[in-house]
């Protein structure tokens, strides 16, 4: 069964702190993505990667940055953690293969809390 | 930005076809149309996908105007199972690399 883990599923953190927030795969996918969801704003794509060490940013990157030194995981990092951040985070990876269904699958999401 | 529009939320009741509209005005030939739905609670998850041509798996049917401006994805027989977030994208499977760009989807609710 393909599956995409995200290390937290509730995490709580104070404003000001650095917070790492974590996702593997098992499926040896090329392409990462790291979203947030608020209500009435859908998912919006945060940053993204498409092999190790390359990153790009999405469309609401301010205040994150993301580190990817293994194929398999993808970390978000923020670095001075704020109220407005609260929110919940999904991370997806997909194969890339052109032309091809390059089906998207997302873990279960972590729910952050900034007090 | 997300490339489609579509209405924010639709009833269906139980045993019945929920037909979810999505348009797609400014498409290129390139792209596909992918759907995913978002159950509470959970990470989204793929439906089905197409270019041009009607589609048909195990969980909906994807259908597609002839000039690729929009789409229906079909849920024959609508169960309260089905009721989450449905979302319509569409995707550069020409290149090697095809970002995910999600709008804010259609709320479908099966009732009783």
């Amino acid at each position: 069964d393909v599956k995409v883990t995200q290390s937290s599923r509730y995490l709580v953190k104070r404003t000001g702190e650095k917070v790492f927030l974590e996702c593997v795969q098992d499926m040896d996918h090329e392409n990462m993505f790291w979203y947030r969801q608020d209500p009435g704003l859908g998912l919006r794509l945060i940053y993204f990667s498409y092999d190790v060490k390359m990153k790009e940013k999405g469309d609401i990157p301010e205040g994150y940055s993301v580190s990817r030194e293994k194929k398999e995981r993808f970390s978000l990092i923020l670095e001075s953690a704020s109220t407005n951040q609260t929110s919940m985070y999904l991370c997806a990876s997909s194969p890339t293969s052109l032309g091809l269904n390059t089906e998207a699958f997302f873990g279960q999401g972590t729910r952050l809390t900034v007090v | 930005d997300a490339k489609t529009t579509q209405p924010p939320s639709m009833d269906c009741a139980e045993g019945r076809a929920a037909n979810l509209p999505c348009n797609h005005s400014t498409i290129s030939g390139n792209e596909y149309v992918y759907w995913y739905r978002q159950i509470h609670s959970q990470g989204p998850q793929y439906i089905i996908h197409g270019l041009k041509n009607n589609e048909t798996n195990e969980m909906a049917s994807l259908i597609i105007t002839e000039d690729r401006k929009s789409s229906t994805l079909i849920l024959p027989h609508a169960t309260l199972r089905d009721t989450a977030v449905y979302y319509c994208i569409v995707r550069d499977m020409n290149t090697g690399f095809q970002k995910l760009v999600f709008g804010t989807g259609t709320r479908l609710l099966v009732s009783p």
